[in-house]
């Protein structure tokens, strides 16, 4: 089966970094994606680890480590505006992508 | 340019009934996906076309879900007799051929009373 585990919440205070982590249990792997998703809304990409290391994006980064099946997050300089859901979802190389469960990001001031 | 639209983006029937979603994807995205997202739950995959023919229906639940893309381009999903526990957010996605980002839409959430 395919599985994907992250924790369901975390919660940061405006102008602290959070890392959300992401384990995974795949028959195949090509790649791990990140999405946001606020409620009521759309889920919308972040970013993509196709290969080991780090990758920046503005105040987001993303890591990945096949060897360990294990990828994550980084949110930098935390925003009220990111309190949202972050799901971390993996291309096992069938074009569908299989998501956690989400994590749910609250942001206090 | 225009994102993935979904219509309707509610919509509310009752348990037997036939119900369509429609999905308007990026233009020029050959790739189409549907996914189901009950709440708390990341989205679970539904089927996915390349252009105009389904390359994979594996996630669609039973023969009651189906999907339609004639043209290549909008997609239908229909489901038939439908049961309480369809209750959800139906997403639809779309993407370039050979790249890995989705787009996705706002959603149809459909209630089954």
């Amino acid at each position: 089966g395919q599985s994907l585990e992250q924790p369901s919440e975390v919660t940061a205070v405006e102008g602290a970094i959070v890392q959300i982590n992401c384990t995974y249990q795949t028959s195949g792997f090509y790649g791990l994606s990140w999405y946001q998703q606020h409620d009521g809304g759309a889920p919308t990409f972040l970013s993509y680890n196709g290969l080991d290391g780090l990758e920046e994006t503005g105040r987001f980064s993303s890591f990945l480590s096949r060897s360990d099946s294990y990828g994550y997050l980084l949110l930098q300089e935390l925003q009220m505006k990111d309190s949202a859901s972050y799901f971390c979802a993996a291309d096992t190389g069938r074009r569908a992508l299989t998501f956690g469960s989400g994590t749910r990001l609250q942001v206090q001031p | 340019g225009a994102g993935v639209s979904q219509t309707p983006s509610n919509k509310v029937t009752e348990k037997g009934k036939y119900v369509e979603l429609r999905c308007d994807p990026i233009s020029g995205h050959t790739a189409l996906y549907w996914y189901r997202q009950s709440l708390g739950q990341g989205p679970e995959f539904l089927i996915y076309f390349q252009g105009t023919g389904a390359a994979d229906d594996s996630g669609l639940p039973n023969d009651r879900f189906f999907a339609v893309r004639p043209e290549g381009s909008v997609s239908t999903l229909k489901i038939q007799r439908t049961e309480r526990g369809d209750s959800a957010v139906y997403l639809c996605a779309s993407s370039r051929d050979g790249q890995e980002t989705q787009y996705f839409g706002p959603g149809t959430r459909l209630l089954v009373l």
